[in-house]
């Protein structure tokens, strides 16, 4: 069965502190996996896309790792601002999952205070 | 960047009553856009693939007559939730993916039934 499991579920931390954010999936075969960030109310923005021979990608200060033989992705935020406070979710690509071909996590609700 | 486009971004409506929910695609054209639904703190959940001159395909689970589908068109589909209740109430989100299968989401709607 395709999962994508994330963790933490929610993670608190203060503003210009880094974290890393967790992603194991079990989709098979793999095409893609993204990061999304989601804030509250809105549709989810693509952050990182990476495919089976990437192991790492940045975006500004967003950087995505891959592990395609432990099936791991992190995603890493270096100077938390408030503004990325927002819920992220890893989403894979491939296997037989849904109509859309996408399996999605639910998501780590990442809080930054001042 | 390719952009999804959805709208109303908020609705609220009295029981019984239809609400009708737009995505457009600007940049390219789907010939298969997704709605999803997510409830509060939750990942999102696909309702229905909306396939482009044809009838759209539902999960297990979605009502077709509650939740009406037209893709009457290669850039714009239309999610109808006719006799709404409470229950109904949730954010929804459109997408559709590029030719090169890049997954671009709408901004959501969030409908709040009366």
């Amino acid at each position: 069965k395709n999962q994508v499991e994330q963790s933490p579920q929610s993670l608190i931390i203060l503003e210009g502190k880094n974290c890393t954010l967790q992603c194991n999936y079990t989709v098979s075969p793999f095409s893609n996996l993204r990061w999304y960030k989601q804030d509250t109310g809105r549709g989810p923005v693509s952050l990182t896309i990476m495919t089976f021979s990437e192991n790492t990608k940045s975006n500004g200060r967003y950087t995505a790792t891959l592990d395609a033989d432990t099936k791991q992705s992190s995603l890493h935020i270096t100077a938390s601002q408030l503004s990325d406070s927002a819920s992220y979710i890893c989403v894979v690509r491939g296997g037989r999952g849904g109509a859309d071909g996408l399996t999605f996590g639910k998501g780590t609700h990442l809080i930054i205070q001042p | 960047g390719a952009v999804v486009s959805q709208h109303p971004s908020w609705v609220i409506c009295k029981s019984g009553t239809s609400v009708k929910i737009e995505c457009r695609s600007l940049d390219f054209q789907a010939t298969t856009m997704f709605w999803y639904r997510q409830f509060p703190k939750q990942s999102l959940m696909l309702m229905a693939t909306s396939n482009e001159g044809s009838k759209a395909t539902y999960e297990q689970g979605v009502e077709k007559d509650k939740f009406l589908i037209n893709h009457a068109s290669l850039t714009l589909s239309t999610l109808t939730v006719t006799s709404a209740h409470p229950e109904d109430s949730s954010f929804y989100i459109c997408s559709a993916h590029d030719p090169g299968y890049i997954q671009y989401f709408g901004a959501g709607t969030r409908l709040s039934v009366l």
